[in-house]
């Protein structure tokens, strides 16, 4: 079965540190989201790429995250500095979406996640 | 904006039991997809449905899509301990650049 690859699976950092993950998409996937999993927020989309342009990156506080894709088969969400509010769960996740329409044409395929914990 | 409103929080029910959980959009969807996860796991992908009053149906599980596309449910037929983990809706929006916002999810605990 096609994956969607993150790295690392798990990261621990000092408050101030850069933490950079990764994102592996499925290949021929055009879009490409990152969100954020905590207990008390759930599910939020930080980012939002179709055909490797960002559509949408509302979600992400804009003064230390930055989300890119470099190329077609990386996506990245780094964070600078971070901070211990940061301490969660990132999820990359890869579909294909209509051109016209934006609609996703099937369902995401999520990545295994970055457990982030920021002491 | 668009916001994703999903009940319950938490359900627990014997084995055996049916289970229901409910999703309401604040604006009409182009789609909605439901995605379960495991603990400690990722969302994994269940189905989507499109059209107004769609009903679809996975083995035990049924899911509907209101007349409307503002609301939609997932429901469990005499549930199983692999029926455990969190149940989340997602819907996306109509025009334009129309993310997929996920609903709070369900957690669902089935007790033998």
């Amino acid at each position: 079965d096609a994956r969607v690859t993150q790295t690392p699976r798990h990261k621990v950092t000092e408050m101030g540190q850069e933490v950079t993950m990764r994102c592996q998409p499925i290949l021929g996937h055009n879009t490409v989201f990152w969100y954020r999993q905590t207990m008390m927020q759930g599910l939020e989309l930080l980012a939002y790429f179709r055909n490797r342009a960002p559509l949408d990156d509302s979600g992400m506080p804009k003064d230390r995250f930055s989300a890119e894709m470099p190329d077609a088969t990386l996506a990245t969400l780094k964070i600078q500095p971070s901070e211990p509010r940061d301490s969660a769960v990132y999820f990359c996740a890869s579909g294909i979406s209509a051109r016209a329409t934006q609609t996703l044409l099937y369902g995401y395929t999520f990545g295994s996640g970055t457990r982030l914990t920021v002491v | 904006g668009q916001q994703v409103m999903q009940i319950p929080q938490y359900q627990h029910v014997q084995e055996g039991e049916d289970f229901t959980t409910y999703c309401n959009s604040s604006t009409t969807l182009s789609n909605i997809q439901w995605y379960k996860q495991r603990p400690g796991g990722h969302p994994v992908f269940l189905i989507q449905l499109v059209k107004s009053g769609e009903v679809k149906k996975q083995k035990r599980l049924t899911f509907q899509f209101g007349e409307a596309k503002k609301n939609s449910s997932l429901h469990i037929t005499a549930t199983q301990t692999t029926d455990v983990g969190t149940y989340f809706c997602a819907g996306q929006g109509s025009g334009g650049y129309n993310k997929l916002i996920f609903g709070a999810g369900t957690r669902l605990a089935v007790h033998p």
